[in-house]
């Protein structure tokens, strides 16, 4: 079965500073990945999917994610973090054409 | 872009009641409509696939009787949760996707979600 792990609970990083959350995927031939945000007591925001093409997505409110194939990796970044940006995030696969997601990880930026 | 809207946003039921949640799609038409679930812990289970005009797909371990799933139409599927027990408590949340096309083409949009409390 198709499945996406995020190894990382927590992940807490200043203001200003770089932020990676780790993404990683077990699948059977190509992977379709996305990203999801979820702010308190909300649904999901879209972020970004990787389909095909260019390994470096880029999404909204500048967030990128990497697709590595041979690290079997779809790591979501941003230059620089925003205290705004706190919040949950997951990664997530499609499977039999179902999005399975990830167990989260809580992005908390700190000013 | 495309909104989903759910109702209610909070609801309070008391056991062994039934509380039904609906999921609209404002701006677009779904054949397909998601139910998820999500734990204190963070994690969202998917619980069943809705199709329009046909029952639901489930997951294993989803009481298909006790989580009842109507998509009586292209902008509307309801869940209902039957005889509500306090271990139901939780947060669910729909999804839906446009109609004609699939993930390769288009993202699912989300409903804010129903924090569930069964007392």
């Amino acid at each position: 079965a198709q499945s996406v792990a995020q190894p990382e609970d927590q992940v807490n990083v200043a203001e200003g500073n770089p932020l990676t959350v780790k993404c990683t995927y077990s699948v059977s031939g190509n992977p379709y990945l996305f990203w999801y945000v979820q702010y308190p007591n909300r649904g999901l925001q879209f972020l970004l999917k990787y389909i095909t093409g260019d390994n470096l997505v880029k999404g909204s409110y500048g967030f990128e994610a990497e697709f590595n194939k041979s690290q079997t990796s779809f790591h979501l970044k941003k230059p620089s973090a925003l205290v705004s940006d706190s919040a949950l995030y997951f990664c997530a696969v499609i499977f039999t054409d179902k999005l399975i997601f990830g167990t989260g990880t809580r992005l908390q930026v700190f000013p | 872009g495309a909104v989903v809207s759910q109702h209610p946003s909070r609801v309070i039921c008391k056991s062994g009641t039934s509380v039904k949640i609906e999921c609209r799609s404002l701006d677009f038409q779904a054949t397909t409509m998601f139910w998820y679930r999500q734990f204190p812990k963070k994690s969202l289970m998917l619980m069943a696939t809705s199709n329009e005009g046909s029952k639901a797909t489930y997951e294993q371990g989803v009481e298909k009787d006790k989580f009842l799933i109507n998509h009586a139409s292209l902008t509307l599927s309801t869940l209902t949760v039957t005889s509500a027990h306090p271990e139901d408590s939780s947060f669910y949340i729909c999804s839906a996707r446009v109609l004609g096309t699939g993930f390769m083409n288009t993202e699912a949009f989300f409903g804010q979600g129903t924090r569930l409390t069964v007392v």
